[in-house]
């Protein structure tokens, strides 16, 4: 039990679906991420929500689509991928004040995503 | 930007040998430093983590880590691997701002032969 939970753990689609990834933290955490971890890269920030506000998207193509409701649930939303998305998309949050934060990153087990 | 670079992407040890994972970042401000462990079919999990004071910082499992900010290093030690050490490291860096966005390394693929 990591107090990051993500559903579905694994996803097939087609590239003309839409699809979405779930992740809920039990946490108390104000801070949100997605990462993208494909193999023989470093995993990628895609983005990130304080306090339910995005803070960052780091050039993510906008066939990838986030939101952020509360700060317990981020959601990613998925239109008209390529092949080359097929990866583990993990979501993580952290301890956020309005002062700053450590960087400390909890993470759930991640989506296990195919773009056939 | 920052960046960080493990130099071993690959490491093969037997049971009770040391370890040593190289970890180096670039980043002129202060940051927080993490090492994380990815056991196999397991999520990505916090080792152990750097913020301020003692250089040298203890993590679960026999794990230790050495800041050397002259070097701008964060190695990464073990006296004695087990088998059950085998796993994904990856070192993390956060600048010390209210940013909190951490950068990975490539992560060092960790088999210990039993």
């Amino acid at each position: 039990e990591t107090g990051v939970t993500q559903t579905p753990r694994h996803l097939v689609m087609g590239m003309t679906n839409k699809k979405s990834l779930k992740c809920e933290q039990h946490l108390g955490h104000n801070a949100m991420y997605w990462y993208k971890q494909s193999a023989k890269k470093p995993l990628e920030l895609m983005f990130v929500y304080n306090f339910k506000e995005q803070t960052e998207n780091n050039s993510v193509p906008s066939r990838f689509s986030p939101e952020c409701p509360n700060s317990s649930h981020l959601f990613l939303h998925l239109h008209t991928l390529q092949p080359e998305d097929s990866a583990l998309y993990l979501c993580a949050s952290s301890p956020q004040s309005r002062q700053g934060t450590t960087g400390e990153l909890f993470f759930g087990e991640g989506s296990r995503l195919t773009v056939l | 930007a920052q960046s960080v670079s493990q130099h071993n992407h690959h490491v093969i040890l037997s049971e009770a040998a040391s370890l040593e994972l190289g970890c180096n970042y670039s980043y002129g401000g202060t940051v927080n430093l993490f090492w994380y462990v990815q056991y196999p079919g397991q999520h990505l999990q916090l080792l152990l983590k750097y913020f301020s004071g003692d250089p040298l910082v203890k993590g679960i499992k026999g794990f230790e880590a050495e800041f050397i900010k002259s070097k701008f290093s964060f190695n990464l030690r073990k006296p004695s691997v087990q088998w059950s050490d085998t796993a994904e490291y990856f070192c993390a860096v956060n600048p010390n701002t209210n940013a909190g966005k951490s950068t990975f390394g490539d992560g060092t693929t960790l088999t210990v032969k039993p």
